[in-house]
């Protein structure tokens, strides 16, 4: 199997402070992680691609100082939202490929967070 | 840029009904296409896919075909059943773009009893 988690499923943050978002690949080592923003009944959108040992590639209109993406091993990826405010309140989602040039991502079930 | 259309929804079928959910994309070259699946809770799953012109993707009953001269990928499943209501997204992956994949907007399809 190929199967993703991430840590964790839902959290509350108050305005102002900052919150980690962990995704993990449980069975596999994953070469490249995508981060993903899913709106309500929207679609989901791409932040930023995230391989490992090296620095992250944010999409247009993605702030990196606010999105710290983090790929510490081929097991993990962490995202930080820093100083949240309500805006970036969403649905985060991770996914994994074994390795580039597999197309197939194998997604995480994704990750609530609500800025009050 | 990449761009995936699907048709709007929500869709409402009554079970053993037939489902047809339209996609057109537009990219250059020639993209691979897919049809994620996510039900209520969990993440997103691969349902199927094709990697070139007239490619038929294929799984649980459901089919989708790559027509380029179209620019669809229709997804379509003869008989619905209650335990396929879930949200389907449409997505492709550039030639120029990796494994990098744009997504439509999804449809979320309920299929009642």
């Amino acid at each position: 199997g190929a199967v993703v988690s991430q840590h964790p499923s839902w959290v509350i943050c108050k305005s102002g402070t900052s919150v980690k978002i962990e995704c993990r690949s449980l069975d596999f080592q994953a070469t490249t992680m995508f981060w993903y923003r899913q709106f309500p009944k929207q679609s989901l959108m791409l932040m930023a691609t995230s391989n490992e040992g090296s620095k992250a590639t944010y999409e247009q209109g993605v702030e990196k100082d606010k999105f710290l993406i983090n790929h510490a091993s081929l097991t993990l990826s962490t995202l930080t939202v820093t100083s949240a405010h309500p805006e970036d309140s969403s649905f985060y989602i991770c996914s994994a490929i074994k390795r580039e040039g597999l197309y197939e991502q194998y997604f995480g079930p994704g990750t609530r967070l609500t800025v009050t | 840029g990449n761009s995936v259309t699907q048709m709007e929804g929500p869709v409402t079928l009554s079970e053993e009904a037939f489902l047809t959910i339209n996609c057109t994309y537009t990219a250059t070259g020639y993209p691979s296409l897919f049809w994620y699946v996510q039900y209520p809770g969990e993440g997103l799953q691969l349902l199927l896919k094709a990697t070139k012109a007239d490619d038929k993707g294929s799984n649980k009953g459901f089919e989708a075909t790559y027509r380029k001269e179209t620019t669809s990928f229709h997804l379509e499943k003869g008989s619905v059943q209650v335990s396929d209501s879930a949200v389907y997204f449409c997505a492709l992956s550039g030639e120029t773009s990796g494994s990098r994949l744009t997504f439509g907007e999804g449809t979320q399809l309920t299929v009642n009893p």
